[in-house]
């Protein structure tokens, strides 16, 4: 069965703090994998990841991608009381047409 | 601008009586889906379609009904609500495919008594 699986669930960090999430999965025919960042509503795009070793940047958020340990971190430098927010990372199921397993979030709370 | 438009985006309702969640975009995306989320679970898949009148199940179908006769609406119908549907659902939708960032609505939060 394929299955997307992130940790911590949550991380309670201070301001400047350096965090790194977890996402692992186990998927048929992989080829990439999503990360989304949601604040009170919606989730937002952050990264696409499709290579192994290659790392995706956006200011203070990184990600990259590891194929040999079927895993993806996102660190996150420097946080900010902005950057508390749920993160979701997610694959799609190629060999089942528009299937998408997200993981079950990290929830990340940055206090001052 | 672009957006994916959901509504109500917020419903209380009683077990049974039918009710239909609309979503639309405006992107002139092929690919929409819908989406449940419950604490602890995150977000799980109940339908997508890949264009018009092109539908399919996704992890969790049961006691939902979807449509896609417009390329721009896709609408979540639950004919007989019962309280396990109360969640907090999200529409999204993508250009050409799900490998692709997809697009989210506000959500819709339901509460079924």
């Amino acid at each position: 069965e394929d299955k997307v699986v992130q940790s911590p669930l949550s991380l309670v960090v201070h301001e400047g703090d350096t965090v790194t999430l977890n996402c692992s999965y186990e998927v048929t025919n992989f080829r990439s994998l999503l990360w989304y960042k949601q604040e009170k509503k919606a989730p937002t795009f952050l990264f696409m990841l499709t290579s192994s070793g290659i790392e995706k940047k956006s200011g203070r958020l990184s990600s990259i991608l590891d194929k040999k340990e079927l895993s993806s971190i996102l660190n996150i430098t420097a946080t900010q009381t902005g950057d508390s927010a749920i993160y979701l990372c997610a694959a799609p199921i190629y060999n089942q047409g528009g299937k998408l397993i997200f993981g079950q979030g990290t929830e990340l709370s940055v206090k001052p | 601008e672009a957006q994916v438009t959901q509504n109500p985006r917020y419903l209380i309702t009683v077990t049974g009586k039918k009710l239909t969640v609309t979503c639309s975009q405006n992107m002139n995306h092929e690919y929409m889906s819908w989406y449940r989320q419950d604490p602890g679970l995150g977000l799980r898949q109940i339908y997508y379609s890949m264009n018009v009148e092109v539908t399919d199940k996704g992890d969790v179908p049961e006691g939902y009904k979807v449509s896609r006769k417009e390329k721009r609406n896709f609408p979540l119908i639950l004919e007989s609500p019962s309280p396990n549907q109360t969640s907090l659902y999200f529409c999204a939708s993508s250009f050409t495919g799900y490998n692709q960032p997809q697009h989210f609505g506000d959500g819709t939060r339901l509460s079924i008594l």
